[in-house]
């Protein structure tokens, strides 16, 4: 079946810090992946996205790469930011699927 | 800018009442969710809908159903209240096409007592 795996929280960190949230998946076909972010009190919003192997998703300086021969899609920001602070869910929706399936979410807390 | 709405940000309930929730998008979307989000548990499908009177059930389906009439809402009904039912429930819709993301409402964070 499809399922999503990624890194326990809270992670926290100092602000200006790098920041590797890692993302693994296991999945029929050829899946779009996906990371959401969910800020306090809100719900889901996209991050950003990537939908064939090897292509880079990045926004508000957020990036993940869609490896599939490592089946992963780790997030990454090179200097995080107080505003950060969020719970970061990894998902993926596979070929011809309705559904998009999620990872349990890792909570990140950054520091001034 | 799309948007997906929930009737209530907040609703308190007592034990074995009938509770309605109400979502509605406005981006013709055929694809609609609902979840709930526990701590720890990340979250849940309940049941999704992938037409106008079409319903699946997710992977927590016990003590709820759903009703999509039309084709921007979707309700999420609780037959009878649990206090097992507390939760955050969250609406989403999307596209068919390959690829596409799901668009989430703002949740509504329902207490059962």
């Amino acid at each position: 079946g499809n399922s999503v795996t990624q890194m326990e929280g809270p992670v926290t960190l100092s602000e200006e810090a790098f920041l590797t949230i890692n993302c693994t998946y296991t999945a029929t076909g050829y899946p779009s992946l996906f990371w959401y972010v969910q800020y306090p009190g809100e719900g889901l919003q996209l991050l950003l996205k990537a939908t064939k192997a090897d292509d880079k998703g990045s926004n508000k300086g957020f990036e993940a790469t869609y490896r599939k021969e490592t089946t992963s899609f780790h997030l990454e920001k090179g200097s995080v930011q107080v505003s950060d602070s969020a719970v970061y869910f990894c998902a993926l929706r596979n070929t011809g699927g309705f559904k998009t399936i999620f990872g349990a979410g890792t909570r990140l807390f950054v520091k001034a | 800018d799309v948007k997906v709405t929930q009737s209530s940000r907040y609703l308190v309930k007592r034990t074995g009442e009938k509770v309605f929730l109400e979502c509605v998008q406005d981006m013709d979307h055929e694809n609609m969710f609902w979840y709930r989000q526990d701590p720890g548990l990340g979250l849940r499908l309940i049941y999704f809908s992938y037409d106008v009177k079409m319903k699946e059930k997710g992977d927590i389906p016990e003590g709820y159903s759903v009703s999509r009439e039309k084709k921007e809402r979707f309700s999420l009904i609780l037959e009878s209240a649990s206090t097992n039912q507390t939760s955050m429930y969250l609406c989403a819709s999307s596209l068919q096409a390959q690829g596409t993301e799901a668009f989430f409402g703002q949740g509504t964070r329902l207490t059962v007592v």
